[in-house]
């Protein structure tokens, strides 16, 4: 247990649909972060959140809309995906960007079909 | 901006064999260092980090890196590896800011 959940463990989603990713931390820390991991790439950082503020969106498709209602809960809302954004999504948390261990979720397996 | 290169994507090796996982790294500034183990349908765990200081860490399950700042590089070795030590490695650089940027990841196998 990392202290850091994340739900649905796995998702199937068709192209048209609707659906979100949650995140949940209970460690006190006040920067989180959503990273996409594909096969033989780079986790690639999408969106990292800073006492509830966007800091940070890395040319993410607007398909993907994050949402940080407080410090302690992130989403990803998913609409309209492409085949290509099957992957495993990881939430992470720290305590101050940067210099501190950042603590992940087990993931989302997504797939799109 | 910063980048990490995790030159072997592989890494095969027997049981109580030794082991080096090369990570080099470029970046304009002052970095902080880290590498994460990732096991099987699970999230990354924090092995070792470097923030400053001596430039020989000791991480979690025997593993250490030494960082070499006139190499930009940040390789892990662990001196006798078990069956249990086969994942995924990743070394990661971040320059202080939100930003934590991680290499491709290197598979070590390890076989009885």
């Amino acid at each position: 247990e990392t202290g850091v959940t994340q739900t649905p463990r796995h998702l199937v989603m068709g192209m048209t649909n609707k659906k979100s990713l949650k995140c949940e931390q209970h460690l006190g820390h006040n920067a989180m972060y959503w990273y996409k991991q594909s096969a033989k790439k780079p986790l690639e950082l999408m969106f990292v959140y800073n006492f509830k503020e966007q800091t940070e969106n890395n040319s993410v498709p607007s398909r993907f809309s994050p949402e940080c209602p407080n410090s302690s809960h992130l989403f990803l809302h998913l609409h309209t995906l492409q085949p290509e954004d099957s992957a495993l999504y990881l939430c992470a948390s720290s305590q101050a960007g940067g210099r501190d261990e950042a603590f992940f979720g087990q993931g989302t397996r997504l797939t799109v079909v | 901006a910063q980048s990490v290169t995790q030159l072997d994507s592989q890494v095969p090796v027997f049981e109580e064999a030794p082991v080096e996982l090369r990570c080099n790294y470029s970046s304009s500034v002052s970095v902080y260092l880290f590498w994460y183990v990732q096991y099987p349908n699970q999230g990354l765990q924090l092995l070792l980090k470097y923030l400053s200081g001596s430039t020989l860490v000791k991480g979690i399950n025997g593993f250490e890196a030494e960082f070499n700042k006139s190499q930009t590089s940040f390789h892990l070795r662990k001196p006798s590896v078990h069956i249990s030590d086969t994942a995924e490695y990743f070394c990661a650089v971040s320059d202080g800011t939100d930003k934590l940027i991680f290499g491709t990841g290197t598979r070590l196998q390890v076989f009885p």
